[in-house]
């Protein structure tokens, strides 16, 4: 069965500069979740997007920016990196805000 | 305020029955949810509780009692695979499906 993916897996990027995470959710799920995990901690919620507009909003910086798109897949701006957003980010997609949200496997993001 | 607590760490022996308990003070409830994550994977969902009682599902059985914020996760006939972490999370008073996690418990299962 299609999963969530990701896209890169892995990223290392110095201070200052700018990255861009792309989340694919499921075929047919209309809503995608971002998250941020440091090391050691849980995950954090970040922002949410349901039928491409963005649904709800947690601890995400003003750095930070996402979207969807119209084949649903969604895109998380960060720019401005500092060394504290080193972290996995994961994306999860799930059915209009359905019970069970199906995670990525996770970009790790190094910020050097 | 949102909190939500488990035990850091647990240790279990391989074949043996482990209660890993979740407590929760959040701002509404809509259901709470235990996910398993290896080291470095995304974590995989297990179980969801609306309603108070127990549901199973194979060799994991969760518990959820609203009026004490209180739920477990019960693991049985463990296996070496099963050392992971667990994540307690609980969907909140928003109804856009935004998870609140807990720091999650590692689980060390030994032979």
């Amino acid at each position: 069965a299609a999963g969530v993916i990701q896209s890169p897996r892995h990223l290392i990027k110095e201070k200052r500069e700018t990255a861009t995470l792309k989340c694919y959710p499921i075929p047919r799920h209309d809503t995608v979740y971002w998250y941020q995990q440091g090391p050691g901690q849980d995950p954090q919620f970040l922002i949410s997007f349901y039928e491409k507009m963005q649904s709800d909003k947690g601890s995400i910086p003003d750095r930070f920016s996402a979207q969807q798109f119209s084949d649903y897949h969604s895109e998380l701006n960060m720019s401005s990196l500092e060394l504290g957003d080193s972290a996995l980010y994961f994306c999860a997609s799930s059915k209009t805000s359905g019970i069970e949200q199906y995670f990525g496997p996770g970009t790790r993001l190094t910020v050097t | 305020g949102q909190n939500i607590d488990q035990p850091t760490e647990m240790t279990a022996t391989e074949g043996a029955i482990v209660q890993i308990n979740c407590t929760y003070q959040t701002s509404g409830f809509n259901g709470l949810f235990w996910y398993q994550q290896h080291a470095g994977e995304a974590p995989t969902f297990l179980s969801y509780n609306v309603l108070d009682g127990l549901e199973e599902k194979g060799r994991f059985s969760s518990f959820l009692s609203r009026s004490k914020g209180y739920s477990y996760l019960l693991l049985k006939e463990l296996q070496m695979k099963d050392s992971a972490s667990y994540l307690c999370a609980v969907m909140g008073s928003s109804n856009t499906g935004k998870l609140i996690f807990g720091q999650g418990t590692t689980l060390q299962v030994k032979p």
